[in-house]
Order: structure tokens, then C-alpha cells, then sequence
């Protein structure tokens, strides 16, 4: 088993759209979760840090489930600039491990 | 003013070839690292250095031998390349190790084709 799996998609919606993605990992001992995006050939920026209480950055929100080992993004009112691979990352064994990412099209 | 920067951007290189790939960070960060993304877009950590310490070292094959100079700098020297060296490799910075909730910053990635 992966120690972080995402479904790899592609997920395609229309501008506006409500899109979510999910993600789960293998160390129950994980401290720190993250979501990262990656536009085609270039480096994975951070998109935001996910905290257990859960925690929104404008359209964006995350959400941690501890028990399920399970963390999601929600993104609403999707724009076309939002077309991109989104990573899911957890820290386990003091490095960060990377899924394969979820990628997204948008289209007008 | 780039924050992370790689030399070379491009590397197409022969099997058995000799190839080195540079690595800069102009942020102050204490620790950096290399990780390799594959085909399938899997992003895997290969190293990482605190302070010019290596501190993690996943398993990388040993034709693989990172170099820090100082602590802005971490430079990627591949021997005897393979095939399987294909690859994009980034390079990332952080401003701690061992406090994962701190960003990394990444580099834009050397894409390394080996013929």
C-alpha cells in the first residue's frame, strides 16, 4: 500500500464548479498534512497546510480526518486558472511524502 | 531574485555518462533537498542536508552523491547514468529540518532525459 494515495483523475469541470479531492495515508503517526499544487512542468508550490480543525484560504478548504486518516480539498467556484495537479503531502518518518497528485482541467 | 534556482534546466546526456546538476537558495534556509519525479509524476525525496549534514539519505543508489559546499548551495553528482535516471529532479529549501510544517520551496526542476 502507498503511504498516500489520491485518486489521479483527471477530474473535468466547468468554470464555477464545486470540485473536491480526497486523500488518504498509511502512518496513523503523521503530524503534518499539507496540499501542494503543480502546474505542468513546474515546481510543486504550497497551496495551504491542513490543520485538524480544518481551515479555508479564500475558495479553498481542507479538512483533516484523523480517525479515517483521510484529508480532502474543497474547492469552490472553480476557475480556468485553477487547472493544475493538486498533491497531497503528509510528513511521515520526519520527511515529507508526496502522492501522486489529482489533476484537475477546468474548462470555460 | 529567484528563491530556489538549478543549473542545468535541460540535461540530455549517453548512458555511462558523468552528469552534475547544481542547486541554489537565496532564502537563508537551513535545510535542502533533492526529490526525484518520475513518468508517472511520482515525487520521491532522494536527500536531504541541514547545515551541510546530510540527515537523510532514502535508499538512493550510491551513483548518486550530493555535495554542500555551504549551506546555500546543494549540488547533485550522478556517475555511470542509466536509463532509469530519466527523470525531473527538484531541488527544495526549508527553513528547518525536523519542523515539518515549514514550507518548502522548490527549484524549477532539471529535467534529465539519459539516451
Amino acid at each position: 500500500r502507498k503511504e498516500v494515495e489520491q485518486d489521479p483523475g483527471p477530474f473535468n469541470v466547468p468554470e464555477g464548479a464545486t470540485v473536491a479531492f480526497n486523500c488518504t495515508y498509511s502512518n496513523s503517526a503523521s503530524q503534518s498534512f499539507f496540499w501542494y499544487r503543480q502546474d505542468c512542468r513546474k515546481e510543486p508550490k504550497l497551496l495551504m497546510s491542513v490543520y485538524s480543525s480544518g481551515n479555508e484560504d479564500g475558495r479553498f478548504t481542507a479538512q483533516l480526518n484523523r480517525a479515517s486518516q483521510y484529508i480532502s480539498l474543497l474547492i469552490r467556484d472553480s476557475k480556468l486558472s485553477d487547472s493544475a495537479t493538486y498533491l497531497c503531502v503528509v510528513n511521515s518518518f520526519q520527511k515529507l511524502v508526496f502522492g501522486t497528485g489529482t489533476r484537475l482541467l477546468v474548462s470555460p | 531574485d529567484t528563491a530556489v534556482s538549478q543549473t542545468p534546466k535541460y540535461l540530455v546526456t549517453q548512458m555511462g555518462n558523468d552528469k552534475s546538476i547544481k542547486c541554489e537558495q537565496n532564502l537563508g534556509h537551513d535545510t535542502m533537498y533533492w526529490y526525484k519525479q518520475d513518468s508517472k509524476k511520482f515525487l520521491k525525496i532522494m536527500f536531504s542536508y541541514n547545515n551541510k549534514e546530510l540527515i537523510i539519505n532514502e535508499t538512493v543508489p550510491n551513483r548518486f552523491s550530493p555535495k554542500s559546499p555551504d549551506k546555500a548551495h546543494l549540488n547533485l553528482h550522478i556517475n555511470s547514468l542509466e536509463l532509469g535516471d530519466s527523470a525531473v529532479y527538484f531541488c527544495a529549501s526549508s527553513q528547518e529540518s525536523g519542523v515539518l510544517t515549514d514550507t518548502q520551496y522548490f527549484g524549477p526542476g532539471t529535467r534529465l532525459t539519459v539516451l
